[in-house]
């Protein structure tokens, strides 16, 4: 049972570049979501999914896609990275109505 | 509408020290109530849930409804509580967070 794992764990990226953050769970959790943490900012939604084939907006969904084609994956894609989008990213799941989250490691990303 | 307000982004209590962290929240409905904790360059953990009342490393929260408060508590105060402490609402299909209050605990 590994919980939540994401992938990579850092990344650089040049302005313009696109890329996928990796994010799986074993914990057969309906829910799933990508946060990012900034400085001062705490944890801002980006987006989430109550299951396979749902998604839905957070609160900064801009320059980011998902797609949850499967339970267990939520991949968070970066289309055209920004310098904006340097921050560290987080990756959670819970139970629908459940007890609390499960994180992820986190994925620190630059992007220059 | 924000809905997790938590007031201090910096607190600083010397070793041995009662420490509060205060979390003020709105929401409409009957939310459940979360502290999440997260040492240097880690992954957020759960420390307390509302619902259990139960004790984690010393701490405790009481959710009071009339004061749409979630205050995280703790009598002694130890320099492995340096950490950055996270209040979290859970509503509808969403979690909110507040902004992260930093904890240092000076020996």
């Amino acid at each position: 049972n590994a919980g939540v794992t994401q992938t990579p764990k850092f990344q650089v990226l040049k302005t313009g570049q696109s890329m996928t953050l990796q994010c799986a769970q074993d914990m057969n959790h309906e829910y799933m979501s990508w946060y990012r943490q900034d400085p001062g900012m705490g944890l801002r939604l980006i987006h989430y999914s109550v299951g396979a084939g749902i998604t839905d907006q957070g609160e900064v969904p801009n320059g980011y896609n998902v797609s949850r084609s499967t339970t267990e994956d939520f991949p968070l894609r970066l289309l055209s990275a920004a310098p904006s989008q340097t921050s560290v990213y987080f990756c959670a799941s819970s139970k629908v109505g459940g007890r609390g989250y499960t994180f992820g490691s986190g994925t620190r990303l630059t992007v220059v | 509408a924000q809905r997790v307000t938590q007031p201090e982004k910096l607190l600083s209590v010397f070793k041995g020290a009662p420490v509060e962290l205060k979390c003020n929240y709105s929401y409409s409905g009957s939310p459940e109530l979360f502290w999440y904790v997260q040492y240097s360059r880690q992954r957020l953990q759960l420390l307390l849930r509302h619902i259990s009342r139960e004790s984690i490393k010393g701490f405790t929260a009481d959710l009071n409804k009339g004061e749409t408060s979630f205050h995280l508590k703790k009598p002694f105060a130890q320099e492995e509580d340096s950490a950055m402490y996270y209040c979290a609402l859970s509503g509808g299909n969403q979690f909110y967070f507040g902004t992260g209050t930093s904890l240092t605990v000076i020996p």
